[in-house]
């Protein structure tokens, strides 16, 4: 079966770091995404890990590590528009051709002055 | 480019009635296609995904159905909606190891 947990929600203060985890466990990998999704709108692409470390880009970070089945987000600088939704989501192998792309729950993340 | 088209954005219809959603890909060739159904708050639920013409896998049982008619070509249907079925609905593509891309989504009320 494949399974992936994040916290429901988290709250944090402008200006400041926020890191949302996320743990998976799936019958096959392709890599692992993360997405931002504002209310009412479609998901937008933020991350893609598929090799154990660290991929920066701007004030975002994700991490993965393939032995744990984890994963985080980190948000630095944080500002009021970065209050949304943030899913997680993995790919895994599918009758070997193909992805299976599966979401976690998201993480509703509310940004404070 | 590549381009998603997914329509329309908002519905509104009786239960019991049925119901056409369609998502077509432009720009690509043979992606794989997904539906899902987000609720209110929570997270995208994988409904139907397809790897090619014809082939379509269900994740849930449901009162929905999917199909692939054309390569880039993805319709959702059911031929009685229940009060259930409301929710968004997104569409997306994606190939091995790339990121996907969603449809606008469609909102449906079923009243």
């Amino acid at each position: 079966g494949q399974n992936i947990d994040q916290p429901t929600e988290m709250t944090a203060t402008e200006g400041a770091i926020v890191q949302i985890n996320c743990t998976y466990q799936t019958s096959g990998f392709n890599g692992l995404f993360w997405y931002q999704q504002h209310a009412g709108e479609a998901p937008t692409f933020l991350s893609y890990n598929v090799l154990d470390g660290l991929e920066e880009k701007g004030r975002f970070s994700s991490f993965l590590s393939r032995s744990k089945g984890y994963s985080y987000l980190l948000l630095k600088e944080l500002q009021m528009k970065d209050s949304a939704s943030y899913l997680c989501a993995v790919s895994g192998h599918l009758y070997n051709q193909g992805g299976k792309l599966i979401f976690g729950q998201g993480t509703e993340l509310s940004v404070k002055p | 480019s590549q381009t998603i088209h997914q329509w329309p954005a908002t519905l509104v219809q009786p239960v019991g009635s049925p119901l056409s959603l369609e998502c077509t890909v432009e720009g690509t060739s043979n992606p794989n296609l997904y539906w899902y159904r987000q609720a209110a708050g929570r997270g995208l639920q994988l409904l139907f995904y397809s790897v090619g013409i014809g082939q379509i896998s269900s994740e849930v049982p449901q009162n929905l159905s999917a199909s692939r008619p054309q390569d880039r070509q993805f319709i959702l249907s059911s031929k009685k909606l229940l009060l259930s079925d409301s929710g968004f609905y997104l569409c997306a593509w994606d190939r091995v190891s790339t990121e996907a891309f969603f449809g606008q989504g469609t909102r449906l009320t079923v009243v």
